[in-house]
């Protein structure tokens, strides 16, 4: 079955500290992996996915296949970080488009 | 580019009635989709359309709803004969064609609540 996991609903933090949001998926195939972002009153935006590696807002994500993780990092949170987050799941690969699989969302709050 | 637009933003329908949610996609996108989140959950796939045509409808229930992508025009999801466990949010999104097609724009969600 393709499943995406967020094993934490509410993850709190001091500003200042390392951040790590986790993911776990269940898929056989080769799927492409994302982080969105909601902030408080906006839409649902993409944050990063895995086949670009960059960075984003000091964020990083690595898709680790043998332990099905795509965990979101950051060093040092933001005031500004604080959202809801939302890991999902191509199933199609990064040559098709299609369904976004999405995790129940975690909420990172960073508290000053 | 004004981005992925829906309306309404909020909807209230007594049970019985009918719920129509509208979706513009950002100018040049070709691919539409919509997401179901109901409370304290994730965002679930419904449905993949591209211009008339339905591409993947496994996400969407049996009956009571259905959804298009005409030609001209928004995206409509219909949902009739409204029962209580239909309020939730609907969210569509769009994509653009060709290799950067995995990049799903979302729009602000239409609320639907059924009294």
């Amino acid at each position: 079955a393709q499943r995406v996991t967020q094993p934490e609903k509410l993850l709190s933090v001091f500003k200042g500290a390392p951040v790590e949001l986790k993911c776990n998926y269940s898929y056989s195939g080769s799927p492409e992996l994302f982080w969105y972002v909601q902030y408080s009153r906006q839409r649902l935006q993409l944050l990063l996915r895995h086949i670009s590696r960059e960075s984003i807002k000091g964020f990083t994500a690595d898709l680790n296949k043998g332990e099905t993780s795509f965990h979101l990092k950051k060093p040092f949170a933001q005031e500004e970080d604080s959202a809801m987050y939302y890991c999902a799941l191509s199933p199609h690969g990064s040559s098709n488009t299609g369904k976004l699989i999405f995790g129940q969302g975690t909420t990172l709050q960073v508290k000053p | 580019n004004a981005g992925v637009m829906q309306n309404p933003r909020h909807l209230v329908r007594r049970r019985g009635q009918e719920a129509r949610l509208r979706c513009s996609p950002m100018k040049g996108h070709s691919h539409v989709y919509w997401y179901r989140q109901l409370p304290e959950e994730g965002l679930k796939f419904m449905v993949y359309l591209q211009k008339e045509n339905i591409i993947d409808e496994s996400g969407m229930p049996k009956e009571r709803f259905s959804a298009e992508f005409p030609k001209e025009g928004p995206s409509i999801l219909r949902i009739q004969q409204v029962v209580r466990g239909d309020s939730a949010a609907y969210f569509c999104a769009s994509s653009p064609p060709g290799t950067e097609g995995n990049i799903q724009y979302f729009g602000a969600g239409t609320r639907l609540s059924v009294l």
